[in-house]
């Protein structure tokens, strides 16, 4: 999209699937991850985050994955929509965020 | 409630030239944050200031670049002598206590000032 013009890791998803976007992180001091959106022409905005000492979280449609072993965050969506297309950020906080590289969603209607 | 407000959306400057980028926090909000967004590299931080106050300016370039967050008024990101690799979308974020402890780190983000240098 315009957001950014990046090559992103793409997911297309058929609208009424699950997805599910994953992301790597480095930083294991990080006390905080969370999960971004950002539309095409718009600043990113905040999903759901999940704390350090937790595995799982869930919002509305949306599901947090946390895997400290392997420093992975997955972020899962039910029942995709059309407005679920967006570029979809991870970040880690320690004393600031910092943002991963993000990955597009492109739902199919 | 107004969210955050950059302006201007879009500027278009000459290489060599000064861009000056604002941003107004939410309301009651007095911790502002700048990221960058090249293409092929995401969101990278550039700094986090308080009122009147650079608390951390560890992304920001060391040279043509600065940033402040007066008393009264907007922060300002400012780029002096700007070159073609400055072109990017600014974003500008804020929240209303500082990011650390059992804070979550939710940032409230503008839609962003999208910078092309000529």
């Amino acid at each position: 999209g315009e957001s950014v013009g990046l090559h992103l890791p793409t997911l297309s998803v058929q609208e009424g699937d699950n997805s599910i976007i994953n992301c790597a992180y480095s930083n294991s001091a990080s006390d905080y991850f969370i999960w971004y959106k950002q539309e095409s022409g718009k600043g990113p905005q905040f999903i759901i985050d999940i704390r350090s000492n937790m595995d799982k979280r869930q919002g509305q449609r949306v599901t947090v994955l946390l895997n400290k072993t392997v420093k992975h965050l997955s972020l899962q969506i039910a029942a995709t929509q059309p407005g679920d297309s967006a570029v979809y950020f991870c970040a880690e906080k320690n004393n600031r965020l910092a943002f991963g590289k993000g990955n597009q969603v492109v739902v199919i209607p | 409630n107004a969210g955050v407000m950059q302006n201007p959306r879009h500027l278009v400057r000459r290489r060599g030239q000064e861009a000056r980028l604002r941003c107004s926090p939410m309301k009651g909000h007095s911790h502002v944050y700048w990221y960058r967004q090249l293409p092929e590299e995401g969101l990278k931080f550039m700094v986090y200031l308080q009122k009147e106050n650079i608390i951390d300016e560890s992304g920001m370039p060391k040279e043509r670049f600065s940033a402040e967050f007066p008393k009264e008024g907007p922060s300002i990101l400012r780029i002096q002598q700007v070159v073609r690799g400055d072109s990017a979308a600014y974003f500008c974020a804020s929240s209303p206590r500082r990011l650390s402890g059992e804070n979550t780190g939710e940032l409230f983000f503008g839609e962003g000032s999208r910078l092309t240098v000529l």
